[in-house]
């Protein structure tokens, strides 16, 4: 059973294009959902990360919208360049009291074109 | 650099070899993991180690085995591999607090290629 399930698997976008990422969840125990972002050859880095109690985040040209009541969440990329080509994985977390534990989407292959 | 490195950073190795995965992070975190990253798939958590304590075994064959002899290091065994366990094999550490938020942080992984 997925619990995160994450769309599209690959996304071409233009350079300065909006390049948008969903992901949807099951389990309402979650309370943390992270994007993290990978390079090839270079393992996932934290991107920007979300708590169910607000409805936007942004960090510079990176935002996430959380619709709490239809759990989903996307990642929204403005002004994309070739840099942000990566592959993106949505995930989502809850309070285990020991260590983390992570539930990952299947991952999203972007590439911003020139 | 993240702090966590991992080697080798690719591993070739046939079903009847012994072979083992290195990790170690200088970032004074006392949780780490092991994750097998496969295309088209979540990243699957295998094993979760907190003060050396194993923590988590997500009913991962017992042809992976896994050693933590302090916080800083790391290892997976591997023995009898089947082709299908061809995949990045990624180490992450953290602070180990437990709370949703935490956050991991990753090695660049071994590519894992079993003939």
């Amino acid at each position: 059973q997925q619990q995160v399930k994450q769309s599209p698997q690959s996304l071409i976008v233009q350079k300065g294009g909006i390049s948008i990422i969903n992901c949807a969840y099951e389990n309402t125990a979650f309370d943390y959902f992270p994007w993290y972002q990978q390079f090839p050859g270079k393992g996932p880095a934290l991107l920007i990360a979300i708590r169910p109690d607000v409805s936007e985040k942004k960090e510079g040209r990176f935002t996430i919208s959380f619709n709490k009541s239809a759990k989903q969440f996307s990642l929204h990329i403005m002004d994309s360049q070739p840099g942000d080509s990566a592959t993106y994985f949505c995930a989502a977390s809850r309070r285990t009291g020991t260590a983390s534990k992570l539930t990952f989407g299947t991952g999203t292959r972007l590439q911003v074109t020139l | 650099e993240t702090g966590v490195t991992q080697t080798p950073r690719h591993l070739v190795m046939g079903m009847t070899n012994k072979k083992s995965l290195k990790c170690e992070q200088h970032l004074g975190h006392n949780a780490m993991y092991w994750y097998k990253q496969s295309a088209k798939k979540p990243l699957e958590l295998m094993f979760v180690y907190n003060f050396k304590e194993q923590t988590e075994n997500n009913s991962v064959p017992s042809r992976f085995s896994p050693e933590c002899p302090n916080s800083s290091h790391l290892f997976l065994h591997l023995h009898t591999l089947q082709p299908e366990d061809s995949a990045l094999y990624l180490c992450a550490s953290s602070h180990g607090t437990g709370q949703s938020n935490e956050k991991l942080f990753f090695g660049s992984g071994t590519q894992l290629s079993v003939l």
